[in-house]
């Protein structure tokens, strides 16, 4: 079965400090890696995707097969960024992708003034 | 509506009763799923609705858990003779799904708190 495992349930650093969310998973085939973010009050929403290898509000995830990390890095947070992240991990099952999505256990950011 | 609708967005209710949530996915997603987001357990998945259909229900916790699908739009959560430990977050989720290539971006609801006093 598959599993994430978030190391860090708090994080805190100060405005324009560099910040890494790590994330590591378990599965031995090829998952699909995304990171979400839920704001207060907000509803959860996607950050990124490992496929999209794109960077949004600054931030940017590499998915390291032989680590078996998806880990989140921004160089410069802003107070704006203070929020629950979450890594998740989908896969595939027998060729059909149901697409649900394994969660960890969430890392809780708060970018100080 | 824009996005994924749930209601009730908060439930109390009393140990024993059965209660019923409900989610409007985005219109013309046809994958939805529900989740459970607790204290102790974090976001676990609860079913999976491909339409009207359920090929995966392997995260519903008890056989007092179900769920429905129907028109292959709005879903029904019931938990029948509800428990303590059953208070948590619903949270329902709903993609859009190209058959033989996943566009497995997930799009949440607010979700439904539920109490069980």
């Amino acid at each position: 079965a598959q599993r994430v495992t978030q190391p860090e349930k708090l994080l805190s650093v100060f405005k324009g400090a560099p910040v890494e969310l790590k994330c590591n998973y378990s599965y031995s085939g090829s998952p699909e890696l995304f990171w979400y973010v839920q704001y207060s009050r907000q509803r959860l929403q996607l950050l990124l995707r490992h496929i999209s290898r794109e960077s949004i509000k600054g931030f940017t995830a590499d998915l390291n097969k032989g680590e078996t990390s998806f880990h989140l890095k921004k160089p410069f947070a802003q107070e704006e960024d203070s929020a629950m992240y979450y890594c998740a991990l989908s896969v595939n099952a027998g060729g059909t992708s149901y697409g649900k999505l394994t969660f960890g256990q969430g890392t809780i950011l708060t970018v100080h003034p | 509506g824009a996005g994924v609708s749930q209601s009730p967005s908060n439930k109390v209710t009393e140990k024993g009763k059965d209660v019923e949530l409900r989610c409007d996915p985005i219109s013309g997603h046809t994958a939805l799923y529900w989740y459970r987001q607790s204290l102790g357990q974090g976001l676990e998945f609860l079913i999976y609705f491909q339409g009207n259909s359920a090929p995966d229900k392997s995260g519903l916790p008890s056989d007092r858990f179900s769920a429905e699908r129907t028109g292959g739009s709005v879903s029904t959560l019931t938990i029948q003779r509800t428990q303590q430990e059953d208070s948590a977050v619903y949270l329902c989720a709903s993609s859009f799904k190209i058959i033989g290539l996943a566009k497995n971006i997930q799009y949440f609801g607010a979700g439904t708190r539920l109490s069980v006093l």
